[in-house]
């Protein structure tokens, strides 16, 4: 059984980078898309963006200059940062393989970006 | 970016309804919908993939239609872990984009 775990800060600080960690078990992730997926409080979900099986990416305009997502093969694990960060980041953050279908999803990492 | 527009945003139903989840796609996507089962204080879970696939493991009281830009969910049959937020994803083009969400809530 595939499972995702996010992993990082709770609390980031206003201009400052976030950075999260999704690490991968039950299976490969050098095969797939993996996602990063947001959804602020009350609010719906945001697809940040994903990277493929051989680490290209493909990342939601509205954010694009500001995230960076990156595999590590040998670890098993995608990263997600996002710099600059304003309280509009606060959200509860998702990793997630698959393309088109998420199929399965990481229990979600909340994040509050305040000083 | 294609927006897509749920209807209703809620909906109240009794144990053993059937109902149904209308999504709607800004412009044309083929058969690229998801539709998602989410729970308060959980992640959201793969229902139907590309208009009418079934995930695997999911009840067969859900079930999927729909292609160009107008898509349902509907749900035979109502079970009480049924009651959640339901929300639809376009996967023809990036950004991938998602409905609002529909609160399907015990009447």
């Amino acid at each position: 059984q595939v499972q995702l775990q996010e992993s990082g800060p709770g609390l980031v600080k206003p201009s400052e980078t976030l950075s999260l960690m999704c690490s991968v078990s039950g299976g490969s992730i050098s095969s797939y898309y993996w996602s990063w997926i947001r959804q602020a409080p009350g609010k719906g979900l945001e697809w940040i963006g994903y990277t493929d099986y051989i680490g290209r990416t493909n990342y939601n305009p509205s954010l694009k200059s500001r995230v960076t997502i990156s595999l590590d093969t040998s670890k098993n694990q995608f990263s997600l940062k996002v710099s600059s960060v304003t309280a509009a980041d606060t959200a509860m953050y998702y990793c997630a393989r698959g393309d088109p279908g998420l199929d399965y999803w990481g229990q979600g990492t909340l994040v509050t970006v305040s000083s | 970016d294609i927006q897509m527009t749920q209807s209703p945003s809620s909906l109240s139903a009794s144990v053993g309804d059937r109902v149904t989840i209308t999504c709607r796609a800004s412009q044309t996507i083929n058969s690229y919908l998801n539709w998602y089962q989410q729970k308060p204080g959980k992640a959201p879970k793969l229902l139907i993939y590309a208009a009418s696939s079934l995930q695997s493991g999911v009840p067969s009281r859900f079930s999927g239609s729909g292609s160009g830009t107008d898509f349902t969910l509907t749900i035979t049959t109502l079970q009480p872990e049924d009651f959640a937020t339901y929300c639809c994803q376009q996967s023809y083009s990036t950004p991938y984009t998602f409905g609002q969400g529909t609160k399907l809530e015990i009447k």
